[in-house]
């Protein structure tokens, strides 16, 4: 399995972009990488997820090295409600395991 | 849809108790997971279903962990007997295949489990 690295926490300011960088250097070719977020006290939740190009949802961007072995959640525009802790996880094939790692704490000041 | 639901989503119980942890997932999802969450280990997956059929029970710790599923809308984790590094949040998802690479899960609201 793809191990992943993440910086422990970030901060950011309220209505300012964000940038949360994924190292997964050991990434499969077939691997799709996925974001998902925890907000305080529920489960995770999808964000986004990708391949090879970036992407773009309503929730945020992703952007993937042209060698794979890294990618960066983009939140153009931090609220209060996004701070979270991200996590990024590769996985192989439409039903492949999740294999989470201890992720990013976001941290949003007003 | 009423989400992914699990139950309880406290218990408290004292070492050497047996425990069951409940979990009803999205209607009409042929994939279940059960994770557990701790400070130390992160969120790892126990065991997954699909269609009612456990495929991968690698990350069960040990004997006294055991998960059934025994139809598509209802799933239980026992723990027997429970023992205090059992203290965790237990989270079940659930998933539908054929969204393509999509791979999006469905969590529920865990459970917080407390053994003394």
């Amino acid at each position: 399995d793809a191990k992943t690295t993440q910086p422990n926490s970030m901060e950011s300011n309220e209505e300012e972009p964000v940038h949360l960088p994924c190292n997964h250097s050991t990434i499969s070719g077939t691997d799709y990488i996925h974001w998902y977020r925890q907000l305080p006290s529920q489960g995770p939740e999808y964000v986004i997820h990708g391949l090879t190009s970036n992407v773009n949802n309503r929730m945020a961007s992703l952007a993937i090295a042209e060698d794979r072995k890294s990618s960066t959640l983009i939140l153009h525009r931090a609220t209060l409600r996004d701070a979270a802790v991200y996590y990024c996880t590769p996985s192989g094939g439409s039903q492949g395991n999740l294999i989470f790692g201890k992720g990013t704490k976001l941290s949003v000041k007003p | 849809d009423a989400g992914v639901i699990q139950s309880p989503r406290h218990e408290v119980t004292e070492m050497g108790q047996e425990v069951t942890l409940r979990c009803k997932p999205i209607s009409g999802h042929d994939y279940l997971f059960w994770y557990r969450q701790t400070m130390m280990r992160g969120l790892e997956l126990l065991i997954y279903f699909n269609n009612n059929v456990p495929i991968d029970d690698s990350g069960m710790p040990e004997d006294r962990f055991s998960a059934k599923m025994p139809n598509a809308s209802f799933s239980t984790l026992k723990i027997q007997p429970s023992e205090p590094r059992d203290s965790a949040v237990y989270f079940c998802a659930s998933s539908l295949r054929g969204q393509g690479d999509r791979n999006e899960q469905f969590f529920g609201p865990g459970t917080r489990l407390t053994v003394l």
